[in-house]
């Protein structure tokens, strides 16, 4: 199985400031053909469901603001939050969904205000 | 819209089964491919398995600690999805999530979940 190791557990940040978190899969998450990396960010706010971020390691999903931007180097993930708001604050999952189940997601990263 | 509603959840004790159902409203449920995901007290995320649409013969996978035990199936004319669990142990504890994959690639990803319904394992 893929493993996805997310790190820092947790962070504080100020308002306004950059936060940036990774995520690291355990193999290659690239699928050649269309040269995209099967990899999805997932925002968590206590008491609610997850909500997608990005897919395919950097597409923001419809509606996500524009502060949230994710990247790829190789087998690590970075989700990018450019200028933190009140309303980020939650818990961050990175998941790969590359060739076959089982999906996994990361551990979390935990993001409050500093 | 999309909303999917969970529902079935409760307490029950180990070795026991419960059956959860998740009703789909503001999409072709048919063409969904559909996951439970869980997550127990405090802990992250967890994917628990799928099922594939008709066209492919709604196939199911499953993650290895509840295979054997539970068992997902759909109803595209009821756009329902269910979860069939059995020999449920304390640590199948958790909010479970019916969720959408999403199309082409990003089909694996959740893109849609439901409020989670809350199943509680305990003698």
């Amino acid at each position: 199985d893929v493993v996805m190791t997310q790190s820092p557990d947790s962070l504080a940040v100020s308002l306004g400031e950059r936060a940036t978190i990774n995520c690291r899969s355990s193999q290659s998450l690239l699928y050649t053909p269309n040269n995209k990396n099967y990899l999805a960010w997932y925002q968590q706010k206590p008491g609610q469901p997850p909500r997608l971020l990005i897919y395919s390691a950097s597409i923001r999903q419809s509606g996500v603001p524009d502060r949230f931007t994710g990247s790829a180097s190789g087998t690590d993930f970075t989700l990018t939050i450019s200028s933190l708001e009140a309303d980020d604050v939650g818990v961050y999952y990175c998941q790969h969904y590359y060739s076959r189940p089982p999906w996994t997601f990361g551990q979390g990263t935990r993001v409050e205000i500093k | 819209e999309v909303h999917l509603v969970e529902s079935g959840g409760g307490l029950v004790k180990p070795g026991g089964s419960l059956t959860l159902s998740c009703v789909a409203s503001g999409l072709t449920f048919s063409n969904a491919w559909m996951s439970w995901v869980r997550q127990a007290p405090g802990k992250g995320l967890e994917w628990v398995g799928r099922i594939k649409i008709r066209p492919l013969g709604m196939a199911t996978d499953y993650a290895a600690p509840v295979s054997g035990r539970f068992t997902i199936s759909r109803d595209d004319s009821r756009n329902t999805l269910y979860l069939q669990m059995s020999s449920l142990k304390v640590e199948d504890t958790a909010v479970y999530y019916c969720a959408t994959e999403g199309y082409g690639p990003s089909l694996g990803a959740f893109e849609f979940w439901g409020q989670g319904a809350r199943v509680t394992v305990s003698s």
